[in-house]
């Protein structure tokens, strides 16, 4: 069993949409958790990141963590074209060392 | 300013080339990380320098030789290279202190081994 699981999509949705983008983890000495985001041959964007559980929010992004459930999700409102990325969840005990989903693709059609 | 930079964009080497990788950060990071990431699949670590020591070598092969030479610049030093490993190079940074875990990415090297 991997430590991180993400299903890798494509997830694809109409521009508008309200998406839901979640990563299941094993490891409860997680404490630290990241959503990037990477345009196709870029480099990973940092867009959200939450220390242990709860909600974070920064426009039309939400992050959340249910540390109890090992359950992460972002969630994207109003989503747009320019949305279409791959996300890429990441976890961390505070040490460095990322341990990173698979990513999922999402595209946006307008 | 969150920008790493990452020079050149793309690479051709022969497996007989030497070649360098370079980084630059000026976010007063202390921490700085090479990444390996293939098509479809996620970054793999590959080094971690803190305080521009080697903390962390992932059992990378010695045709990879990491060197920091100050706390903003980083490299990577490549040699005797195989066509398996063509894919984007990738350096991050992160602040010190409790804030360690974000982790800022440049835009990355796309190395072709022929």
């Amino acid at each position: 069993q991997k430590e991180v699981e993400q299903d890798p999509g494509p997830l694809s949705v109409p521009e508008g949409a309200i998406v839901s983008l979640n990563c299941t983890y094993s490891n409860s000495a997680f404490q630290y958790f990241m959503w990037y985001r990477q345009y196709s041959r870029k480099g990973p964007e940092l867009l959200m990141y939450t220390y242990s559980s709860g909600n974070k929010e920064d426009g039309r992004f939400t992050a959340q963590v249910d540390k109890s459930s090992k359950y992460i999700s972002l969630f994207i409102r109003d989503s747009q074209p320019s949305d279409s990325a791959t996300y890429l969840c990441a976890m961390s005990t505070g040490f460095q060392k990322l341990v990173f989903g698979t990513g999922t693709r999402l595209l946006v059609s307008p | 300013d969150t920008e790493v930079t990452q020079t050149p964009k793309h690479l051709v080497m022969g497996m007989t080339n030497k070649k360098s990788l370079k980084c630059e950060q000026h976010m007063g990071h202390r921490a700085m990380y090479w990444y390996k990431q293939k098509a479809k699949k996620p970054p793999e670590l590959m080094f971690v320098y803190s305080y521009e020591k080697l903390s962390i070598n992932e059992s990378v092969p010695s045709r990879f030789s990491p060197e920091c030479p100050n706390s903003s610049l980083l490299n990577l030093h490549l040699h005797a290279l195989q066509p398996e490993d063509s894919a984007l190079y990738l350096c991050a940074s992160s602040p010190p202190g409790p804030n360690s875990y974000e982790q800022y990415f440049g835009p990355g090297t796309r190395l072709t081994v022929t």
